[in-house]
């Protein structure tokens, strides 16, 4: 099964800051990578799919890059309300199985 | 609007069975694969289940199979999960999820862009 490493695991930062999460995948995914955002005792909120296609409503300091194994997301300039923990998750494997990263913490420094 | 509203979770012992159910809206239901991800207290996302738009194809995770069954009723909107031989590392908020795009098959999936509010099952004797 494939298996995604995100990278850092947890991150501080500030309000401005740009911000570079990583997610690798065991074995080449083609851009069949999503990003999630996830604040306690919510939801996940969709963000990007096909590694780099941004969801509709979803402010444009997101961004997402990558193929094949190594993906990132980026924010552009941290706004308060982006501190949250963030996930990845693959869209091809064989079997099918839609594996989701293990997350990355991000927190005001 | 799209919305999705689980129900059925609760607390059940070992061994014992739960239906989960999520009811959808403000979508063309029959249209769309939708799946099951979990979330253990303090832990991570984990893909559980997904069902195509037909429910004529079912996929799961290997720490269900055998265990949990996904469905859907498209005439009533509405998508399950029977999970039997429950476990204590089974206790998690379940959320079911929308895929992305329309009549697609499972194996191109792109995304969950609606998520339900999730609905806690504790395994605990």
């Amino acid at each position: 099964a494939i298996q995604l490493t995100q990278s850092p695991s947890s991150l501080s930062a500030s309000v401005g800051d740009r911000v570079t999460i990583t997610c690798r995948a065991s074995q080449g995914i083609s851009s069949a990578l999503a990003w999630y955002q996830q604040k306690p005792g919510k939801a996940p909120k969709f963000l990007i799919y096909d590694a780099s296609s941004l969801e509709s409503g979803v402010p444009s300091r997101f961004s997402g890059s990558g193929s094949g194994t190594d993906f990132t997301l980026t924010i552009s300039s941290l706004q308060p309300e982006d501190f949250a923990t963030y996930y990845c998750q693959q869209f091809n494997s064989y079997p099918l199985m839609y594996t989701f990263g293990q997350g990355t913490k991000l927190e005001i420094k | 609007e799209v919305q999705l509203l689980e129900s059925g979770g609760g607390l059940v012992q070992p061994g014992g069975s739960l239906r989960l159910s999520c009811a959808a809206s403000g979508f063309t239901f029959s249209s769309y694969a939708m799946s099951w991800v979990r979330q253990a207290p303090g832990k991570g996302l984990e893909w559980v289940s997904t069902i195509n738009n037909s429910g004529s194809s079912t996929y799961y995770a290997d720490s269900v199979k055998g265990r949990f069954t996904i469905s859907r009723d498209n005439s009533k909107n509405t998508l399950y999960l029977q999970m039997n031989s429950l476990r204590a590392e089974d206790t998690a908020v379940y959320y079911c999820a929308k895929e992305l795009i329309s009549l697609i098959e499972v194996a191109d999936g792109r995304g969950f862009d609606y998520w339900g509010q999730g609905t806690l099952v504790t395994v605990s004797s």
